[in-house]
């Protein structure tokens, strides 16, 4: 089974528009991290927000914020007032284990291509 | 605060020729990874460090792929010879680790293989 899940190849969304990227997980662990990536074109692989399976509440950070719902393993992110800038790729990725098991692996989905039309 | 850098940024190189890709953590960051990322088979982790000392290895595909890391602020990945089907971009990140923390990648190098 796949350990991150993100079922939308592509989206289409209009600029200033809220936008919702899915991602579900797979994991047996109770302590693990989640974490959201964006590619822009030019390939850099850019760090937007984290939520620890502990942490009670959603992340946000800026126009970011994670849709974590615990029980259905899902992980989603909303971007609030899209840009054209936030076209990109957008990865999500899962750590495994607790803080101090020193378990440092990312496992990533395959990806969300996001456009934003002006 | 300069970030992760990986040299070079485009590598094309026939196929047989050894191929030597470089990186500079951030400095600070006890984790290094090397990652390597195509279409067919997305970001994969290949190795990674921690404090210098490789802890897990299992993506590097075969034995023509070797990485070393001799001191913090430095670490090569090599693939000799390299083939075609290496071709792909391939990059490094750091991190401090204690879970939280997120890597922080470069740029990349994209490596081609005729």
């Amino acid at each position: 089974a796949q350990k991150i899940t993100q079922t939308q190849p592509g989206m289409f969304v209009q600029e200033k528009e809220a936008v919702t990227l899915d991602c579900t997980y797979d994991t047996s662990d109770q302590s693990y991290g989640l974490f959201w990536y964006k590619q822009p074109s030019s390939g850099e692989m850019i760090f937007l927000i984290y939520q620890g399976s502990y942490d009670e509440q959603n992340a946000t950070e800026g126009r970011y914020s994670l849709n974590f719902q615990k029980a259905r393993k899902s992980a989603n992110l909303v971007i609030s007032a899209s840009q054209l800038g936030d076209s990109a790729m957008y990865f999500c990725a899962m750590r495994e284990g607790g803080t101090n098991f020193g378990n440092e692996k990312l496992t990533f989905g395959t990806g969300t291509r996001l456009t934003i039309i002006p | 605060d300069a970030g992760v850098i990986q040299s070079p940024r485009h590598e094309v190189t026939e196929m047989g020729q050894e191929v030597t890709l470089r990186c500079k953590p951030i400095s600070g960051h006890d984790y290094l990874f090397w990652y390597r990322q195509t279409m067919m088979r997305g970001l994969e982790l290949l190795i990674y460090f921690n404090n210098n000392v490789p802890i897990d290895d299992s993506g590097m595909p075969e034995d023509r792929f070797s990485a070393k890391m001799p001191n913090a602020s430095f670490s090569t990945l090599k693939i000799q010879p390299s083939e075609p089907r290496d071709s792909a971009v391939y990059f490094c990140a750091s991190s401090q680790g204690r879970g939280n923390q997120p890597q922080h990648f470069g740029d990349g190098t994209r490596l081609s293989i005729l």
